[in-house]
């Protein structure tokens, strides 16, 4: 079975500053998709970014960006110049491309912004 | 459509009684997912619909949890016998078959308290 871990509960990071959270994987499948959601207090989960296996260029959302390295089975995520609005919970998941249709989602890691 | 939705929002019950939550999918979504989450973990998968068939369901889902999804619309979720160790938030998700990447809809989760 596939599995995610996040091994920092909490980050803080200074208000215009850069964080990078991290998450790796295990997996025996070589297609396969990768996403990082963010769920505020008491708000609904949504998503960040996402990157596909099969490309090898990072994904990158504005001043949110991926480093996603195959081989090592890891999926890092850089928060660029952080803002109050990124204080949540962030979860990593992971989704195969064939068979299981649902997320494998990490403990998650609590990020703090501070001001 | 004002994305994915979930009733009630807070649900307070005694042990052993039953509970039912219902969950309105983004119209043009042909699957939905239900997952449940627990303080300071990342959502744990229950159920998988693909229209009206359950097509997965995880270990997690005991005898004691049922849900439907009649028509293919909206779906629920039933608790019987409720025990305090379904204390958590139940997640419902729904995504398009064809846009993989466009990830999940979250709802913001029916939170369940058993006393």
């Amino acid at each position: 079975a596939q599995t995610v871990t996040q091994s920092q509960p909490e980050m803080s990071v200074q208000e215009a500053e850069t964080v990078t959270l991290s998450c790796t994987y295990d997996t025996s499948e070589s297609d396969y998709y990768l996403f990082w959601y963010k769920q505020p207090p008491s708000r609904q989960m949504i998503l960040v970014i996402r990157q596909e296996a099969y490309k090898q260029q990072n994904a990158t959302e504005n001043r949110f960006s991926v480093n996603f390295q195959k081989a090592a089975k890891s999926f890092s995520l850089k928060i660029s110049d952080s803002q109050l609005g990124d204080a949540a919970m962030y979860f990593c998941a992971y989704r195969s491309e064939t068979g299981a249709n649902n997320l494998f989602f990490g403990t998650g890691t609590r990020l703090t912004v501070i001001p | 459509d004002t994305g994915v939705s979930q009733d009630p929002r807070h649900k307070i019950t005694k042990r052993g009684q039953n509970v039912t939550f219902r969950c309105d999918p983004i119209s043009e979504h042909n699957r939905l997912y239900w997952y449940r989450q627990t303080l300071g973990q990342g959502p744990e998968f229950l159920t998988y619909f693909q229209n009206e068939a359950q097509l997965e369901k995880s270990r997690l889902l005991s005898d004691r949890f049922s849900a439907e999804r009649p028509k293919g619309s909206f779906s629920t979720l039933e608790i019987q016998r409720t025990e305090q160790g379904d204390s958590a938030m139940y997640l419902c998700a729904s995504s398009s078959r064809d846009r993989v990447l466009s990830g999940y809809t979250f709802g913001s989760g029916t939170r369940l308290t058993v006393v």
